[in-house]
């Protein structure tokens, strides 16, 4: 059965930092690209960031361009994004997501597979 | 960026109606796209992907169709678990954008 976890979701000051984690079970994690996918409360869903399955290549939304960093460790099935410079408009719960297509190569299909979400909240 | 619109926001039907979604893309997006099925504190639940195919263990009363700009979504005959929001999903290309939604309720 496919599992993911998001942690570290918490309250931050604006400007502060903040790590996510994501972890994997249940399908073999190095074969498949991830996503973050955020919805702020009461809202529609927003599409963050991907990393292909090799973590060799990254996509992200313009609005977390140079702010954010999606990694992985597939030695440990772990995601995870550093989020910096968090802004209010950041706060939202925020989704690990498996890619629906397993390739080596590209990446950027539906999402198959969601965690339950982990709490931003950037606030002072 | 493709922006994808969903509409109408809010679907109102009852238990065995039948409900029709729709999604349209500002550009072309082939048939990269998904739906995706929300119930209130719960993820999003993937329905359909490549405009057509039912993901697994999907009922048969969820279909898709269409491609390029225009898409829909049909619930066959509402079931009670059926209300919820619906999200479309294009991955043509990057980014990945969702439409905004619409509210399936009684």
């Amino acid at each position: 059965e496919v599992q993911l976890l998001e942690s570290g979701g918490d309250l931050v000051q604006p400007g502060g930092s903040l790590r996510l984690s994501c972890a994997a079970s249940g399908f073999t994690f190095s074969n498949y690209a991830m996503n973050w996918v955020r919805q702020a409360p009461g809202k529609g869903l927003e599409w963050v960031s991907a990393i292909i399955g090799s973590g060799g290549s990254t996509q992200y939304a313009d609005s977390v361009k140079g702010r954010f960093t999606i990694s992985r460790d597939n030695s440990k099935n772990t995601l995870y994004l550093e989020m910096n410079s968090l802004r209010p408009e950041d706060t939202a719960v925020y989704y690990c997501a498996k890619d629906h297509k397993a390739s080596g190569y590209t990446y950027g299909y539906s999402l198959d597979y969601w965690g339950q979400g982990t709490l931003v909240t950037v606030s002072s | 960026e493709i922006v994808m619109t969903q509409s109408p926001a809010t679907l109102s039907v009852s238990p065995g109606e039948r409900a029709t979604l729709s999604c349209r893309a500002s550009q072309s997006v082939s048939s990269n796209l998904a739906w995706y099925q929300q119930k209130p504190g719960q993820a999003p639940r993937l329905l359909i992907y490549d405009a057509s195919t039912r993901a697994t263990d999907i009922p048969a009363r969820f279909s898709g169709s269409g491609s390029g700009t225009e898409f829909t979504l049909t619930i066959s005959s509402l079931q009670s678990e059926d209300f919820a929001v619906y999200y479309c999903q294009k991955y043509y290309n990057w980014p990945l954008t969702f439409g905004g939604g619409t509210k399936v309720e009684i």
